[in-house]
């Protein structure tokens, strides 16, 4: 079946410890996205990629790290330079530069930092 | 600064009632809205989208309405039945950016 995997589901991190966050699809999507989902703001764009090797910031990418090495994978690092790293991560992917189509998410990470 | 707002954070109707969502943005370069619902701990998964040049779209129990020059959209979910209780996201696209409001909580009461 095709779909939009991230794991873990759930995430626990030490101040100070970087952390990646996994996203893999299977759907032969072009774009990939990585979300932030924070109470009462809805989901606020971190980086996003059109095609391999290339990706571009979002609104909030301080604190944030991606790479895009396969069309596959658009893995996220939540750095330790992530003022408030607490949150519910998205990855997304579409068929291409456009919403025009809709978009398919993931299950999402819970990211807590104890 | 918010481009797209959901100012409701959320909505109590009774089963078999309308239920009403609203969304109003600022940004006139938008050309582009979806609505996507999201159970707790899941992924938005979408629900219904319209462009600009239109202002009405209907997909079964769901029709969004859109209002260009007061800059709003609805979302009428009608009848509405309790597994429509989730949060709904507006999404306001221009270009290949994607801006989400901040989400309505709906619950459908039996």
């Amino acid at each position: 079946d095709g779909g939009i995997t991230q794991s873990p589901k759930y995430l626990f991190r030490k101040e100070g410890q970087n952390v990646t966050l996994s996203c893999e699809q299977n759907l032969n999507h072009d774009a990939m996205y990585w979300y932030r989902q924070d109470p009462g703001q809805g989901l606020r764009l971190i980086y996003y990629s059109q095609i391999v090797n290339d990706f571009q910031k979002g609104d909030i990418a301080e604190g944030y790290s991606v790479s895009r090495e396969k069309k596959e994978s658009f893995p996220l690092t939540v750095t330790s330079a992530q003022k408030n790293p607490t949150a519910f991560y998205l990855c997304a992917s579409s068929v291409g530069r456009d919403w025009w189509t809709e978009a398919f998410f993931g299950q999402g990470t819970r990211l807590t930092v104890v | 600064d918010q481009q797209v707002k959901q100012n409701s954070p959320s909505l109590s109707v009774q089963e078999g009632r309308i239920s009403i969502l609203n969304c109003d943005y600022t940004n006139s370069m938008f050309d582009y809205f979806l609505w996507y619902k999201k159970y707790p701990a899941e992924g938005p998964t979408f629900l219904i989208s319209i462009s600009s040049i239109k202002d009405k779209n209907e997909d079964g129990r769901f029709t969004v309405f859109l209002n260009k020059s007061a800059k709003h959209l609805s979302l009428h979910i009608v009848p509405s039945q309790p597994g429509d209780s989730a949060v709904y996201f507006c999404a306001a696209s221009a270009g290949n950016m994607l801006t989400f409001g901040g989400g309505t909580r709906l619950m459908v009461k039996p």
